[in-house]
């Protein structure tokens, strides 16, 4: 069945570091993946979006990465900042009618000063 | 540029009591989303507009729960009989469109319920 799933809970980094956040996915027939930072209190936050005719789409500071052979999807952020703490979701299209996302449980990134 | 705003931000109830929640998405959005947030867990969709149409109910998890979106803009989520495990942040999210348009989701701060 379709399901998104993150391979670390938690993630704690040094500032200044890079920060890479992984996420699997089941359904090889999702053609629309989405990242998403929430911070304590406050819904999700759109970071950076890949089609599946791409496998890899760069941002401010943060990169997707596309791997359609294995279905993996990675969120990397440079120079990672104590701003940068939350928790990040990776959620996919559920390919139905509706285009409603299928979301991972997230994974917790801390940025040690 | 105003995002989409959900009120009222928190809510106390008792359980049995009927709640209203409303979501105002992002002006020019046609597609609006409600998903539900339990304690440390991922997001669980519930219903989808795209503009006026009749949404599919099929994702609320119980005939308590039911939705309405009014002249295409303003959406209230209303929960009847409100029981523990209604206990969440009810999340609304709005695109510029929906369905197979992959257009990214935008979220709102959410409204955190909590059922006595």
């Amino acid at each position: 069945g379709e399901s998104v799933g993150l391979h670390l809970p938690t993630l704690s980094v040094q500032e200044g570091d890079n920060s890479i956040i992984n996420c699997a996915y089941s359904n090889s027939a999702s053609d629309y993946f989405i990242w998403y930072k929430q911070e304590s209190g406050k819904g999700p936050q759109f970071i950076i979006d890949i089609r599946s005719n791409m496998d890899k789409r760069q941002g401010q500071r943060v990169t997707v990465l596309l791997n359609k052979t294995v279905k993996h999807l990675s969120l990397q952020i440079a120079a990672t900042q104590p701003g940068d703490s939350a928790v990040y979701f990776c959620a996919e299209n559920a390919g139905g009618s509706q285009g409603n996302l299928i979301f991972g449980k997230g994974t917790k990134l801390s940025v040690k000063p | 540029g105003a995002g989409v705003s959900q009120s009222p931000s928190n809510k106390v109830t008792e359980k049995g009591k009927d709640v209203e929640l409303r979501c105002d998405p992002i002006s020019g959005h046609t597609a609006l989303y409600w998903y539900r947030q339990s304690l440390g867990q991922g997001l669980e969709f519930l219903i989808y507009f795209q503009g006026n149409s009749a949404p599919d109910k099929s994702g609320l998890p119980s005939d308590r729960f039911s939705a309405e979106r009014t002249g295409g803009s303003v959406s209230t989520l209303t929960i009847q009989r409100t029981q523990q495990e209604d206990s969440a942040v009810y999340l609304c999210a709005s695109s510029l469109a929906g369905g197979h348009s992959n257009q990214p989701q935008h979220f709102g701060d959410g409204t955190r319920l909590s059922i006595l």
